[in-house]
């Protein structure tokens, strides 16, 4: 009953360093999400993908890059972390047929330094 | 554009005490409306949804009613306690075709025994 799974949990990162960060769900859902989350500023959508093969930009996407690797994995890279990259990223996934309900990960915890 | 706003926090209470956290939208159509729950160190998790004007959800005592006449969807507890200490989230999605989640500030809620 794993829901969904994100790695690592905690990372430090110097500046222009790349890393990516997984993401896997085991539920069967089209729909997965990449989020982060700051102080006073809520969850901001960085990338999506509707279903397999496709992504789109969310709200904040300058800096990142995503992969929908399969049905069931969708990455974040960023490929030269900037401190205002330090954040918790959310990891998520939605399907109609679960009414449309988005199902979150435990969050990774990045520093940037 | 669809937004959410929520009442600032962080609201403290004292155990049994009962609770109110406001949450209006602003969205075209009729959206789905939900609240997510933030524990300590955890991602978030759904707490009840409403999906048309007039719905309550409700959830471990948490309730909340669909509210289209002043586009609100307000958040209430009965009697608080220590273990509802969390971060919440008011959120939409419109219900046609492919939408992404919005998401409110969140409202960090602390309750003392």
């Amino acid at each position: 009953n794993a829901g969904v799974t994100q790695t690592p949990k905690f990372q430090v990162l110097k500046t222009g360093q790349s890393m990516t960060l997984q993401c896997a769900q085991d539920m069967n859902h089209n729909s997965m999400y990449w989020y982060r989350q700051d102080p006073g500023m809520g969850l901001r959508l960085i990338y999506y993908s509707a279903s397999e093969g496709t992504t789109d930009k969310g709200e904040v996407p300058n800096g990142y890059n995503v992969s929908r690797l399969n049905k069931r994995e969708f990455s974040l890279r960023l490929e030269s972390a900037a401190p205002s990259q330090t954040s918790v990223y959310f990891c998520a996934s939605s399907d109609p047929d679960s009414g449309n309900t988005i199902y979150f990960g435990e969050g990774s915890w990045l520093t940037v330094v | 554009g669809n937004s959410v706003t929520q009442m600032e926090g962080p609201v403290t209470l004292s155990e049994e005490a009962f609770l109110t956290i406001n949450c209006t939208y602003t969205a075209t159509g009729y959206p789905s409306l939900f609240w997510y729950v933030q524990y300590p160190g955890e991602g978030l998790q759904l707490l009840l949804k409403a999906t048309k004007a007039d719905d309550k959800g409700s959830n471990k005592g948490f309730e909340a009613t669909y509210r289209k006449e002043t586009t609100s969807f307000h958040l209430e507890k009965g009697s608080v306690q220590v273990s509802d200490s969390a971060v919440y989230f008011c959120a939409l999605k419109k219900n046609t075709g492919f939408q992404k989640l919005v998401f409110g500030t969140g409202t960090r809620l602390l309750v003392s025994p």
